[in-house]
């Protein structure tokens, strides 16, 4: 059974521009979350997604965005990057809402200049 | 609102040794706490998950306890080798109550093996 699956693996942006990254769950999966983990940072909560809907979203600007494809892929836009958006963004899908195990992406590697 | 805190930030022995890596937690209403790992510019490995009504959960070498009235979890590892050379992660899922169902995590604790 595939795992979760991202692309791309490393991304290189520069400040204004935007980015999209993209995130495929493990099969049978509907619930994905997206996360940053900055260097030196702990993982912080972007945003999470269930059955097509954002379900709550952490403490980032409105330029972080996101959705859920019917086939309950996501992708993630991060519009105007700054160079503190170089991060490494964290996929991770569970079965359903209700706490269920979250099982991780490789993740991208975003990096602003 | 829930806090975890990892203590060592980093940690460096010589194989062989058994050690232990501690997590603590301000709010014991939690539903479950798992323990993960990240090899360098990688994605996370899900190690051990306990649920709150257990004590302990074991896998191989790993071992991962939790006292939720004390507000901590402790992951023992046995008989360490170098392919254990990781950030080891703890992560907090807030209780059922909590509609988000969101974990909270720790910092890590960056684990160095020496041959």
């Amino acid at each position: 059974e595939a795992g979760v699956t991202q692309s791309p693996t490393h991304l290189i942006k520069t400040r204004g521009q935007q980015a999209t990254l993209r995130c495929s769950p493990i099969s049978g999966h509907t619930s994905v979350y997206w996360y940053q983990q900055a260097l030196g940072l702990g993982l912080q909560f972007l945003l999470w997604y269930d059955e097509g809907e954002e379900r709550n979203r952490g403490n980032f600007p409105p330029r972080f965005s996101g959705r859920q494809f019917p086939n309950y892929s996501s992708e993630l836009n991060v519009n105007a990057l700054e160079l503190e958006d170089s991060a490494l963004y964290l996929c991770a899908s569970s079965l359903g809402r209700f706490n269920y195990e979250q099982y991780f992406g490789p993740g991208t590697r975003l990096t602003v200049t | 609102k829930q806090e975890v805190t990892q203590i060592p930030a980093a940690l460096s022995v010589p194989e062989g040794e058994n050690l232990v890596l501690n997590c603590s937690f301000t709010d014991s209403a939690i539903y479950n706490l798992q323990w993960f790992r990240q090899d360098p510019g990688k994605g996370l490995t899900s190690l051990l998950l306990i649920q709150s009504s257990q004590r302990e959960q074991t896998s191989g070498r790993l071992n991962a306890s939790l006292d939720k009235s004390s507000g901590r979890s402790t992951l023992y590892i046995a008989a360490s080798q170098p392919g254990d050379s990781a950030t080891y992660l703890c992560a907090v899922r807030r209780s059922s109550q909590d509609s988000n169902y969101q974990l909270i995590w720790g910092a890590g604790t960056k684990l160095i093996i020496k041959p």
